[in-house]
C-alpha cells in the first residue's frame, strides 16, 4: 500500500512569507502528526490531527498552523517565515494515535532565506 | 522537567558483532516505548513498539527491552551489516497522556565492513 507521501519535497521561501506543506496519510489512518526536525532541537512535535480535528498540540507559536480534511489529508501553514523555521517537516500517520507507531513521509526540506 | 536521553557520540562497531543502544528517561512514566531509524534526509521509520508491562520484544535480528525501574530500554541488533548504519531514535509517551510519542535526540551507528 501506498505511504505517507508529503509535498513538496523541497521549499525555498523568503523571511517574511508563509508556506503550506501538505501530507498524504496511509488509506485509513485517521490520525496525522506533524514535527518538525533540526540538528539543534531534534524531532518536536507541532500537532495532531484526527478526524478533522486538532486533539494535541505542541509548544510553537500561533504561527504555526494545520488542519485536516474529510480524507485525512493535512495540511499545515507557516505565517511570516523566519530564518528559524528552517527545517525538515516530517508528517505521520497512524490508525488511532501514537499508541501504534507511526509512519513516517520522507518530509519537506524548508530552506527561509 | 522530563527528559529523554540517548548517547550522543556514535557507536562504531565491526560487521557482525551485536550493537547496543541505551535509551535513558527522567520524569517520565510511559506507557510504550518505540524505537525508529531514521536514514539522513528522509523520514523516521518504525521499528519495534514495546509497552510498560513488557520486559522484551523481538524482531528478527532486533532486540528491544525496557525497565521500567531502571528507566531505560536497551535496543540491539545482532549479526549488524553495514546497511544498518543509520540514526536510531527512541521515543515514549506519558501514561494517561495524549499518546503523543516525545522522542529523543537519536544514537548514530556506524556498522565498518
Amino acid at each position: 500500500k501506498a505511504g505517507v507521501t508529503q509535498t513538496p519535497r523541497y521549499l525555498i521561501k523568503t523571511r517574511g512569507q508563509q508556506v503550506t506543506l501538505s501530507c498524504s496519510p496511509i488509506s485509513g489512518h485517521r490520525s496525522v502528526s506533524w514535527y518538525q526536525q533540526t540538528p539543534g532541537q531534534g524531532l518536536q512535535f507541532l500537532f495532531e490531527y484526527f478526524s478533522e480535528t486538532q486533539r494535541n498540540k505542541g509548544n510553537f507559536p500561533g504561527r504555526f498552523s494545520g488542519r485536516q480534511f474529510s480524507n485525512s489529508r493535512s495540511e499545515m501553514n507557516v505565517s511570516t517565515l523566519e530564518l528559524g523555521d528552517s527545517a525538515l517537516y516530517l508528517c505521520a500517520s497512524s490508525p488511532e494515535g501514537g499508541s501504534y507507531g507511526y509512519t513516517f513521509g520522507s518530509g519537506t526540506r524548508l530552506t527561509v532565506v | 522537567s522530563q527528559k529523554i536521553e540517548q548517547n550522543s557520540e556514535a557507536l562504531n562497531i565491526q560487521e557482525g558483532k551485536t550493537a547496543t543502544l541505551t535509551c535513558n528517561y527522567t520524569n517520565y512514566s510511559p506507557a510504550y516505548l518505540q524505537w525508529y531509524r531514521q536514514d539522513p534526509g528522509r523520514g523516521p521509520v518504525f521499528l519495534l513498539l514495546i509497552r510498560e508491562n513488557e520486559k522484551e520484544k523481538r524482531k528478527e535480528r532486533l532486540k528491544v527491552t525496557f525497565d521500567t525501574t531502571l528507566k531505560q530500554s536497551l535496543f540491539h541488533i545482532t549479526a549488524s551489516q553495514p546497511a544498518d548504519s543509520a540514526t536510531y531514535l527512541c521515543a515514549l509517551d506519558i501514561k494517561g497522556g495524549s499518546y503523543i510519542p516525545t522522542f529523543g535526540r537519536g544514537t548514530s551507528l556506524i556498522v565498518h565492513p
